[in-house]
């Protein structure tokens, strides 16, 4: 086990609506990226946090928002919710954005939007 | 065209058996490579991680990486059962660890 821990495990939600998912990093780590992994896709990134602000992001639209806290855990925010939302979100935590610098995966949050 | 192409498989291949998983790549400035084993409702996990071109070996895991041609493998040796998973090629962009994934190749290690 990686010390990261998503919440929740799995969601059902309908079209239109609004999701939030959370992510505890793991003990002293202060980045937390997120990726979206469609079925049979590899994870895409959505957004990185560092210290509580964003350090970079990917090609996803404005309705995709994050947060990250003072102990450096982090909520994903996708509004106006659509069928292709539907996919497993990661969230991966590290300490610092060096290029070369391990990423340590959660279990993921598996989304459905009907 | 995808920053890093990976044949999604399936790959199906007996135990025992040598396994070779390849990606390619477009961008000649990726530096850093890697490989993640991704179990069925698991999050992917770093498998072996390369610096630039050469070779790195962890037990029955070879990865290589050959810069000339953008092109990464990944060698499993005596593969087993409980090799059976998703194997996900990626490399970092951006100047911090932001990663690019390929699509992943699905194996499967039957007894």
């Amino acid at each position: 086990e990686t010390g990261v821990t998503q919440s929740p495990t799995h969601l059902i939600k309908t079209r239109g609506q609004q999701v939030t998912l959370r992510c505890s990093s793991q003990s002293g780590h202060n980045t937390v990226s997120w990726y979206q992994q469609a079925l049979g896709q590899g994870p895409q990134f959505i957004f990185q946090y560092y210290r509580e602000e964003e350090n970079g992001r990917g090609n996803f639209p404005p309705r995709f928002s994050g947060l990250q806290f003072p102990n450096y855990s982090s909520e994903l925010n996708v509004n106006a919710l659509e069928l292709d939302d539907s996919a497993l979100y990661l969230c991966a935590s590290s300490f610092g954005t060096r290029e070369n610098t391990e990423a340590f995966f959660g279990q993921g949050t598996r989304l459905t939007v009907v | 065209q995808k920053e890093v192409e990976q044949d999604p498989g399936p790959l199906s291949v007996p135990e025992g058996a040598i396994v070779s998983l390849n990606c390619t790549y477009s961008n000649s400035a990726f530096q850093y490579f890697m490989w993640y084993r991704q179990y069925s409702r698991k999050g992917p996990e770093l498998l072996m991680y390369t610096y630039s071109s050469g070779n790195k070996e962890d037990g029955r895991f070879t990865a290589q990486v050959d810069k000339s041609s953008k092109y990464i493998s990944l060698f499993i040796r005596d593969s087993q059962p409980s090799d059976s998973a998703t194997y996900l090629c990626a490399t970092t962009s951006g100047g911090y660890n932001k990663l690019i994934f390929g699509a992943g190749t699905r194996l499967a290690v039957h007894p």
